[in-house]
């Protein structure tokens, strides 16, 4: 079985300001990675996601997130925020096994909160 | 634009009423899941399929939850009786596995039980 914690429940932080987002996992078995973002009233769009390769992956605006293994982590980072980047981000982990069907487990959820 | 629709995306209904949701996954996609996300249990996974067929109910209280897919353009998930422990928003997703791992979003449901 898997879970995963993310560390903040809320992180409030200033425009153009650097953020980390801390996501650990626990897992018995070999995992694959995600990021979810949520914008309100809105479902989860994927930010990015670790498969395998380099263990540093970047999204298309800018957040980055680095697979850990020996500290098993997947922590997101920006090194300038939005106004927009205000969301509610969901750290997940997928069994890498066929036969589990690709499930996802989600952390709690880390609300950001950008502040002009 | 492929996407993940939802209907309806607001139900109120009143305790012991029958609920019925829909999802219509993306074209092509073989595996459709279903999460129930609230503000005390966040998202859980409630029941999955892979080309049509449930792989994983485990998530669902048995006695009143039902999912089905009649066929690959439709994903149902009905509540009989409802009750207002199940006020949340019912998420479906899809992706294609084992080519990605990726899931999908519709725009969710949204369900309160009075």
């Amino acid at each position: 079985a898997q879970s995963v914690t993310q560390l903040d429940s809320q992180v409030p932080v200033f425009e153009e300001a650097p953020v980390e987002l801390r996501c650990n996992y626990s897992s018995s078995v070999s995992v694959y990675l995600f990021w979810y973002v949520q914008y309100p009233n809105q479902g989860l769009q994927l930010l990015l996601k670790y498969l395998s390769g380099s263990t540093l992956v970047e999204s298309i605006n800018g957040f980055e997130a680095e697979f850990n293994k020996s500290q098993t982590s997947f922590h997101l980072r920006k090194p300038s925020v939005h106004i927009s980047d205000t969301a509610e981000y969901f750290c997940a982990v997928s069994d890498r096994n066929y036969n589990q069907g690709g499930k996802l487990i989600f952390g709690q959820g880390t609300e950001l909160s950008v502040k002009p | 634009d492929a996407r993940v629709t939802q209907t309806p995306r607001h139900k109120v209904t009143e305790m012991g009423q029958e609920v019925t949701m829909r999802c219509q996954p993306i074209l092509g996609h073989n595996t459709v899941f279903w999460y129930r996300q609230t503000m005390m249990q966040g998202l859980e996974l409630l029941a999955y399929f892979r080309n049509r067929a449930p792989l994983d109910d485990s998530g669902m209280p048995k006695d009143r939850f039902s999912a089905e897919m009649p066929d690959a353009t439709l994903a149902t998930l009905k509540i009989q009786p409802s009750e207002p422990r199940d006020s949340a928003v019912y998420f479906c997703a899809s992706g294609l596995v084992p080519s990605s791992y990726e899931q999908y979003f519709g725009p969710g449901t949204r369900l309160t039980v009075t």
